[in-house]
């Protein structure tokens, strides 16, 4: 599984544009770059999942360069609802078992 | 996606005891995940639970220390045995989508404090 560096932690105020970036320099070719949310006292939740150049969706949008050894989360305008940890993920999307390894995340502060 | 459950959602226990932590989804899965949160920390898996064989134990944790049962395909138990002060986590489990993109879905968690 390919390791990931991330931020441990940013500050952002409300209604400002958040990109969390997470370097996976030994990322392999079948993996895929998957984003997860976990606010206090939850469970992580599943934000977005991207394998090359760019994802958008309700939530968030996930930009993936060339090399792919690095990928941005970006949240678009944030509230103070968006207060929580994100984990960079990197692993094979194979499905029937995917083992999931979580990194130290990066825990976003939006201020009022 | 899926739905679940956990019980209980707290304890405080003594040393020495242990505790069952029952994990109940809505639907069916084939493989079902046992996590270990510490506080302020990341998430570590503790094992996999496929149903009708023996759970697999990441390096580290030990089948007499956190025995898992895995009776049918929507609930498992994972037991926290001979607790200590060191156990005191969130214990989450988690299930992973049938369908791409494969994500996983957890369940709230358990938070145990041994005193």
């Amino acid at each position: 599984l390919a390791k990931t560096t991330q931020p441990i932690s940013m500050d952002s105020y409300e209604g400002q544009e958040v990109n969390i970036t997470c370097s996976h320099n030994n990322i392999a070719t079948n993996d895929y770059i998957t984003w997860y949310q976990q606010f206090p006292s939850q469970g992580p939740r599943f934000i977005i999942q991207g394998y090359k150049t760019k994802v958008t969706n309700e939530v968030a949008s996930l930009f993936i360069p060339a090399d792919r050894k690095s990928s941005t989360l970006s949240l678009p305008r944030v509230s103070l609802s968006d207060t929580a940890v994100y984990y960079c993920l990197v692993g094979m999307n194979s499905g029937g078992y995917q083992k999931v390894t979580f990194g130290i995340g990066t825990k976003l502060q939006v201020i009022p | 996606s899926a739905v679940i459950s956990q019980k209980p959602s707290r304890d405080i226990c003594q040393r020495g005891t242990s505790l069952t932590i029952q994990c109940q989804v809505d639907s069916q899965v084939t493989m079902m995940f046992w996590y270990r949160q510490q506080p302020g920390q990341s998430l570590t898996l503790i094992a996999t639970a496929n149903q009708g064989s023996e759970a697999t134990y990441e390096s580290g944790f030990v089948i007499d220390k956190f025995p898992i049962s895995r009776p049918n395909l929507t609930f498992s138990t994972l037991t926290v045995s001979n607790m200590s002060p060191e156990d005191s986590s969130i214990y989450l489990c988690s299930v992973e989508s049938a369908v791409p993109p494969y994500e996983q879905y957890f369940g709230p968690g358990t938070r145990l404090t041994v005193t």
